[in-house]
């Protein structure tokens, strides 16, 4: 099965500052791949997704990169807000898995003043 | 509209004993999802279903049950609790299959 992963564990970003979190994945079966938040106590949150045929998608303060040559997603966080510290998954799907989401471990963000 | 809504939040559970996590949701999707999630890791599928009457199972189906008798409810049974089964537990739905699940809050469940 596919496998999706994070580099590290933990980042501290300062308020203000632009956050960079990474993902690597060792399986390119996925049609898409995903960000998801959460929260302390919350469950998931849908960020942004992007298709595997695709290299960057912006939203808002966030931007998905996606680089297949070396199996490697990132997504950054303009001007890093208090709200932003949780922990990031990242996820892959296919198109035919019903939906089925394939996570990574997490990447937590803690935003400092 | 409520989304998606687990209960109960907390449970501590002695090995050997059953229980149901319920989960229900007001959106009317089709796709509804159990998965667990163990300290510092990323969410397992346990059991899917895509729409009433329909489950499958998903990455780590053992020591669980589902049913879907309804489009609203997809309760995850546990018959012989186990420590292993430490662990949180999410509910998820999705109206089409696509890339935005709806989480519920999570259940906490610890088996001692």
């Amino acid at each position: 099965g596919e496998s999706v992963g994070l580099h590290l564990p933990t980042l501290s970003v300062q308020e203000g500052d632009n956050s960079i979190i990474n993902c690597a994945y060792s399986n390119s079966a996925s049609d898409y791949f995903i960000w998801y938040k959460q929260e302390s106590g919350k469950g998931p949150q849908f960020i942004i997704d992007i298709r595997s045929n695709m290299d960057k998608r912006q939203g808002q303060r966030v931007t998905v990169l996606l680089n297949k040559t070396v199996k490697h997603l990132s997504l950054q966080i303009a001007a890093t807000q208090p709200g932003d510290s949780a922990v990031y998954f990242c996820a892959g799907m296919t198109t035919d898995s019903w939906g089925k989401l394939q996570f990574g471990a997490g990447t937590q963000v803690v935003v400092t003043p | 509209n409520a989304g998606v809504t687990q209960t109960p939040k907390f449970r501590i559970l002695k090995i050997g004993q059953s229980m149901t996590l319920q989960c229900t949701q007001d959106m009317n999707h089709n796709y509804m999802y159990w998965y667990r999630q163990d300290p510092g890791m990323g969410l397992k599928l346990i059991y899917y279903s895509v729409g009433a009457g329909i489950t499958d199972k998903g990455e780590v189906p053992n020591g669980y049950n589902v049913s879907r008798s309804t489009t609203e409810d997809f309760p995850l049974r546990l018959e012989l609790a186990a420590p292993s089964q430490t662990s949180v537990y999410f509910c998820a739905s999705n109206p089409s299959g696509n890339t935005e699940a709806f989480f519920g809050q999570g259940t906490r469940l610890t088996v001692v």
